[in-house]
């Protein structure tokens, strides 16, 4: 079956950068999507195909993808966004959807 | 602004079935998925399904024996039915529409998402 795989936890200062990374050898193949979950609330998405930033969403986020790993990137971290990151993409073979596990963001 | 809202039972003994609907609310209803993904407590999201506008529907394999979706045009609002539930289905489900990119037999990601229906299914 089809895993994306997350880092469980990034933990960075206010103001520093964080990275957070998906890795699935199909997403050599397949566009990487993420979504913030805030304690409490529903997934909202941040970046899609990759490198757009979803409407109403800081310039401080941005995506990137090389190879099979894709990339979401918080410069700035400010405390708001400490939270649960999730990346999705699609098994196109089977037709499904696949999350990764998550990653927890936290403002140290 | 599109917004969704979904309603459904909260609470669930082990084999029957789980109904939850989802309506649109502002925005188009055709050209789109219709989504369902659910959240167990305290772990990662796992994708259920989605519908069409037509009525195609695309199930996670693991539980595609199981699901039902259908969709009512007439009220923009779209359905999910789980049979023969566990305490293993218990999660907040999130209806979502999912965005067709180029492949239009599937969507691709998922914006906006309802609020989350919280089902607990005791023994």
């Amino acid at each position: 079956s089809y895993e994306l795989i997350q880092p469980p936890s990034v933990s960075v200062s206010p103001g520093q950068t964080a990275r957070i990374t998906c890795s699935a050898v199909a997403l050599a193949n397949q566009y990487v999507y993420w979504y913030q979950q805030r304690p409490g609330q529903a997934p909202v998405l941040v970046i899609y195909k990759d490198t757009e930033r979803s409407s109403g969403i800081p310039e401080r986020f941005s995506g990137s993808r090389s190879g099979t790993t894709g990339t979401l990137t918080i410069s700035g971290v400010q405390a708001e966004d400490e939270a649960d990151y999730y990346c999705q993409s699609r098994d196109s073979s089977e037709d499904y959807v696949v999350f990764g596990g998550g990653t927890k963001l936290t403002a140290l | 602004q599109v917004q969704l809202q979904q309603w459904g039972a909260g609470l669930l003994k082990s084999s029957e079935t789980l109904s939850l609907t989802c309506a649109v609310y502002g925005g188009s209803f055709s050209g789109y998925y219709w989504s369902w993904i659910r959240q167990p407590p305290g772990k990662g999201l796992e994708w259920i399904g989605e519908i069409n506008f037509r009525g195609n529907t695309n199930y996670n394999p693991s539980l595609k024996s199981r699901v039902s979706m259908s969709i009512e045009w007439s009220k923009k609002q779209f359905s999910l039915k789980l049979t023969s539930v566990t305490a293993a289905d218990t999660a907040v489900y999130y209806c979502a529409r999912g965005e067709v990119g180029a492949t239009p037999t599937y969507s691709d990601w998922f914006d906006p998402w309802g609020q989350g229906t919280l089902v607990t299914v005791s023994s």
